[in-house]
């Protein structure tokens, strides 16, 4: 059980477009969602905080504007980089909780974005 | 802002030794968990530790809690090659949100 899908696993875009990424909980009801962004051998970065039905909580630093986060029911969060640029070429992870089953969060695979 | 220090970067060893790796902050954390992660996959959770000096043991790996729950470490022993990942602490500080540490690269070599 509790287990997370992340999709696309892998895009490539062209700079300027906007990019998609959507991460499901498939057996549970996930309170919260969390994004993350990962460098080439470096650890996980914490984007945002999304809780069903209300608006994502960011993280210093992180642009509002350029990572829209929608957390439409409790099974689907979506990330989109808008107006993607090659330094937003990254690993992003995310992962879901549901508090009656404790702190635990449930990881996604990752989506890898390459922007050309 | 919260760091979570994590030593040694990178590790290389052969297959049969033992090693530890540290995770270091000057906060507290409410709990603290151990991610496995290899390449191009999300990390997978090893253990959640609550207690300050609490230590848990899961098959070759040993997990300990420090008693200030400011630091933790992981020990492996007699490491193999299917122990080469990226081992990743991340701390709770009351809310539910994780903040990882800088993280640890291990390879075992056959």
């Amino acid at each position: 059980g509790a287990v997370v899908s992340q999709h696309p696993s892998w895009v490539i875009c062209k700079s300027g477009t906007s990019v998609k990424i959507e991460c499901r909980s498939l057996d549970f009801q996930a309170t919260t969602m969390f994004w993350y962004r990962q460098f080439p051998k470096q650890s996980l970065m914490l984007m945002a905080t999304s809780n069903e039905g209300s608006k994502a909580t960011y993280e210093q630093g992180v642009e509002k504007d350029k990572f829209l986060i929608n957390h439409a029911s409790l099974t689907l969060s979506t990330l989109t980089v808008t107006s993607a640029h090659p330094e937003d070429s990254s690993f992003y992870i995310c992962s879901a909780s549901l508090r009656v089953l404790g702190d635990t969060q449930y990881f996604g695979p990752g989506t890898r974005l390459t922007v050309l | 802002t919260q760091l979570l220090e994590q030593s040694p970067q990178f590790l290389s060893i052969q297959e049969g030794e033992n090693l530890t790796v540290y995770c270091n902050s000057s906060s507290v954390f409410s709990s603290l968990q151990w991610y496995r992660q290899e390449p191009g996959e999300g990390p997978v959770l090893l253990v959640t530790v609550v207690t300050g000096g609490e230590v848990k043991k899961l098959k070759r790996l040993t997990f300990q809690f420090g008693d200030a729950r400011k630091d933790s470490s992981l020990h492996i022993t007699a490491a193999q090659p299917g122990d080469t990942g990226l081992y990743l602490c991340a701390g709770a500080s009351g809310t539910y949100k994780y903040i990882f540490g800088t993280g640890t690269r291990l390879k075992v070599l056959a």
